[in-house]
């Protein structure tokens, strides 16, 4: 059984940083690549950042580029998203998503850390 | 970016009518598009993908259709674990973007 397990979630000042953790199982976690989704409250869903299954390749969206950071270490089953530079808009559920081979939609989800951004 | 529109932001519906929710795309996605649900509290589930391949464990009363740039998911018949919110989310190119939702609610 596939399991996404987010942690690091937290409350942090504007202009602070965060880093959130994914431990992942249930599946060959090198193969796949990894995805982070986010949610603020009482919206939708929102594409944050993306890694192939060797980490060669990342990409972000446009609202993250230059402050988040995506990296795994495949040889603990992890992924991560460093957060710097956070601003009240980044507050949100962080998911820690699966995508299948070749393929950049997303077919098993974690159940989120919340990540608040607030003085 | 391509833009996600989906429409209507809610849906009333009776319990065993028929849904029909629809999400259009700024430009052509080809069958580059996933449709999520999610409950109150939990997760995004997928639901298709290809814009009509059933993910695994998904019943036969949803459907997805469409292509280039107009897509369409249909419940044929609303169970009460149905109502929920509804996503699609295009895959053609960076960036990925989501629709905006569909609520599904009991009328």
């Amino acid at each position: 059984e596939v399991q996404l397990l987010e942690s690091g979630g937290d409350l942090v000042q504007p202009g602070g940083s965060l880093r959130l953790s994914c431990a992942a199982s249930g599946f060959t976690f090198s193969s796949y690549a990894m995805n982070w989704v986010r949610q603020a409250p009482g919206k939708g869903l929102q594409w944050v950042s993306t890694i192939s299954s060797s980490g060669a390749a990342t990409y972000f969206a446009d609202s993250v580029k230059g402050r988040f950071t995506i990296s795994r270490d495949n040889s603990k089953n992890t992924l991560f998203l460093q957060m710097n530079s956070l601003r009240a808009e980044d507050t949100a559920v962080y998911y820690c998503v699966k995508s299948p081979s070749a393929s950049q939609y997303f077919d098993y989800w974690g159940q989120g850390t919340l990540v608040t951004v607030s003085s | 970016e391509i833009v996600m529109t989906q429409s209507p932001a809610t849906l009333s519906v009776s319990p065993g009518e028929r849904a029909t929710l629809s999400c259009r795309a700024s430009q052509s996605v080809s069958s580059n598009l996933a449709w999520y649900q999610q409950k109150r509290g939990q997760a995004p589930r997928l639901l298709f993908y290809g814009a009509s391949t059933r993910a695994t464990g998904i019943p036969a009363r949803f459907s997805g259709s469409g292509s280039g740039t107009e897509f369409t998911l249909t419940i044929s018949s609303l169970q009460s674990e149905d109502f929920a919110l509804y996503y699609c989310q295009h895959y053609h190119n960076w960036p990925l973007t989501f629709g905006g939702g569909t609520k599904v609610e009991i009328k």
